[in-house]
């Protein structure tokens, strides 16, 4: 069975400065995806990046990054120059070759940025 | 990226009562839909594949006749709880896989909050 690890429960970074929200996985699929989404207190789930486990580079969209490290099996997103819009839950989800494609998720890390 | 809607945003009813939910792919096709429920500080559990033509696959102790897919066309998958009691008061929220192939990237509605009194 597949998991999913966010061990930080709330992380706090200063405006502008830089932030890594960690996260973990586990599986026996040797192909699989990585992927990081954005819940604002409004609910909605916002995608910001993807990562294959075949991918050769890490993935990057804008100022969200994933530092992928496949033999520490840990996809942490990485966001720079971070913005008092940046202050939501994140969550880190994977899918692998399972019945349905469903994604599997994390249990969030809540972000606060400070002014 | 892709376009998921979802109705209504949030709906109030009473303990007895069936609620029924719609998702809908606005600008592509899906023939398969997931159905999410999340509770106040906690994660997104998958409750069910919403699969086009076909009936949807539930995930371990969801309740089928308790929560009930239907997914008539390839823009419109709908969940309603029936005889909805406060327990199922949550915020629900499904998802489409877009563009097809294993690395679709799953867009998600805007979620419907039911509250049951």
């Amino acid at each position: 069975a597949q998991k999913i690890t966010q061990t930080q429960p709330g992380m706090f970074v200063q405006e502008k400065e830089a932030v890594t929200l960690d996260c973990t996985y586990d599986t026996s699929d040797p192909s699989y995806g990585l992927f990081w989404y954005k819940q604002p207190s409004s609910g909605e789930m916002i995608f910001l990046i993807y990562q294959g486990s075949y991918d050769q580079q890490n993935a990057t969209e804008g100022r969200y990054s994933l530092n992928f490290q496949k033999a520490r099996k840990s996809a942490n997103l990485v966001i720079s120059a971070s913005q008092l819009g940046d202050s939501a839950m994140y969550f880190c989800a994977m899918r692998d070759r399972g019945p349905g494609y469903q994604l599997t998720f994390g249990k969030g890390t809540k972000l606060s940025v400070i002014p | 990226g892709a376009v998921v809607s979802q109705h209504p945003s949030w709906v109030i009813c009473k303990s007895g009562t069936s609620v029924k939910i719609e998702c809908r792919s606005l600008d592509f096709q899906a023939t398969t839909m997931f159905w999410y429920r999340q509770f106040p500080k906690q994660s997104l559990m998958l409750m069910a594949t919403s699969n086009e033509g076909s009936k949807a696959t539930y995930e371990q102790g969801v309740e089928k006749d308790k929560f009930l897919i239907n997914h008539a066309s390839l823009t419109l998958s709908t969940l309603t709880v029936t005889s909805a009691h406060p327990e199922d008061s949550s915020f629900y929220i499904c998802s489409a896989p877009y563009r097809g192939g294993f690395t679709d990237t799953q867009y998600f509605g805007p979620g419907t909050r039911l509250t049951v009194l």
